[in-house]
């Protein structure tokens, strides 16, 4: 079945550049996405990018996607306090179904 | 738009007591699911909705739960009796099929059973 994976804790300086991974086993995904949850609140989504990508930047997001290693990371360019948050990678075969989450990495921003 | 709406926010509720969940889509949006986040096991799929239709309730813990959409825009998810370990935040989405781009998320409700 699906299974996505990624780290529970991630720690930086503001103004460093984060790097959240994330594995997932589903060869048929063709959407993956990161979303991002702000304490008390549901989930935003961030971006997306379709699985005949590379790469994907969105401002100070950028996404990397090795199809080969089913392997998929959020760079968070100069890092700012209201980054910290709990982000999710999630992935599925069609954006309108099933979407299957990761556990969260938990971005804490040090001042 | 005003987004996918949730109520109550909060609920507190005794061990045994049928509790009622309700989730308003954004209009037009024709998927519909409830997700239930915990701490343990993160977001887990409970039900989800096309066209009012459940297309896929495998993730429905026990028969104690029960979701409806009687229409485009409602649909409540209903446990009952519920326990102590059905304390967790649920929350609704809602989609399009011409968006692929993901869900839209409701604030959640935060349950807690004593």
């Amino acid at each position: 079945g699906e299974d996505v994976e990624q780290s529970l804790f991630l720690s930086v300086r503001e103004g460093d550049s984060s790097v959240i991974n994330c594995t997932y086993t589903d060869s048929s995904s063709t959407y993956l996405y990161w979303y991002k949850q702000e304490p008390g609140a549901g989930l935003q989504l961030l971006t997306y990018i379709f699985s005949n990508m590379d790469m994907k930047q969105d401002q100070r997001l950028t996404v990397l996607l090795n199809k080969k290693d089913k392997h998929l990371s959020l760079r968070i360019a100069d890092t700012q306090t209201g980054d910290s948050a709990i982000y999710f990678c999630a992935e599925s075969i069609r954006g309108y179904q099933k979407v299957t989450f990761g556990i969260g990495t938990k971005l804490q921003v040090i001042p | 738009d005003a987004g996918v709406i949730q109520s109550p926010r909060h609920e507190v509720t005794e061990m045994g007591q049928e509790v009622t969940l309700r989730c308003k889509p954004i209009s037009g949006h024709d998927y519909l699911f409830w997700y239930r986040q915990t701490m343990m096991r993160g977001l887990e799929l409970l039900i989800y909705f096309n066209n009012n239709v459940p297309i896929d309730d495998s993730g429905m813990p026990e028969d104690r739960f029960s979701a409806k959409m009687p229409n485009a825009s409602f649909s409540t998810l209903k446990i009952q009796p519920s326990e102590p370990r059905d304390s967790a935040v649920y929350f609704c989405a809602s989609t399009m099929r011409e968006e692929n781009y993901g869900y839209t998320f409701g604030s959640g409700t935060r349950l807690t059973v004593v």
